[in-house]
């Protein structure tokens, strides 16, 4: 069973550009997550998304992210304009459904490393 | 300028002996927790978890105590191996939303 999927897993961009980082879900599940990690802290939840629809993105900055989940294809966090302060590794992760503890756990994928040169 | 992330705390052990990680949860309305292993350079990766319905969960060489009197939780790993060398988070889910909040984090360092 192939798990959950970012990509690229690493990214440098300069100050300005926009970044876009991509998930797919496990086969199967139909929520996704974003989360942010800075070196040597815990994940920050950023969003939470199903198919074609945002249901909590209380975590994300309030200018220049915004995340999608098209009912084809990947997951997409975009960052635009980006800054030094972006850099950081960004974590993707899927569940099944909704009501998670209700037998759903969410499982990650391996990160998107965006470097801000 | 830059940010400067905190310094996680470290448990250290020998090989072999018994490792506990411990967390303090914040919210009396979470109802689930889950332990998360973190390698460098990699994702979170899922070890255990446990519903408030229950104290006490066991795995494959590690278990999990939940005390929600103190809002406590941790996690035992037996004999603990040089592979388990990682960072320890655990995550709690508040009732009534769908996201998992995490602690800061511990680092496991086992020594030969």
């Amino acid at each position: 069973n192939a798990g959950v999927m970012q990509n690229p897993r690493h990214l440098v961009r300069r100050r300005g550009q926009e970044a876009r980082l991509r998930c797919s879900p496990m086969k199967g599940h139909s929520h996704v997550y974003w989360y942010r990690q800075l070196p040597e802290e815990g994940l920050k939840f950023m969003v939470y998304l199903q198919k074609e629809n945002i249901i909590d993105e209380s975590g994300m900055p309030k200018e220049r992210f915004s995340a999608e989940f098209p009912k084809e294809g990947p997951s997409i966090l975009r960052i635009q304009q980006v800054v030094r302060g972006d850099s950081a590794a960004y974590f993707c992760a899927s569940s099944p459904s909704s009501s998670v503890g209700g037998g759903n756990t969410i499982y990650f994928g391996e990160g998107s490393w965006l470097t801000v040169v | 300028g830059e940010s400067v992330g905190l310094h996680l705390p470290t448990l250290s052990v020998q090989e072999g002996d018994n490792s506990i990680i411990n967390c303090a949860y914040s919210n009396s309305a979470s109802d689930y927790f889950i332990w998360y292993k973190q390698e460098s350079g990699k994702g979170p990766q899922f070890i255990i978890d446990i519903r408030s319905n229950m104290d006490k969960r066991q795995g494959q060489r590690v278990t999990v105590l939940l005390n929600k009197t103190v809002k406590h939780l941790s996690l035992q790993i037996a004999a603990t191996q040089p592979g388990d060398s990682a960072v320890y988070f655990c995550a709690e889910n508040r009732r009534d939303t769908d996201k998992l909040i995490f602690g800061t984090g511990t680092r496991l360092q086992v020594f030969p």
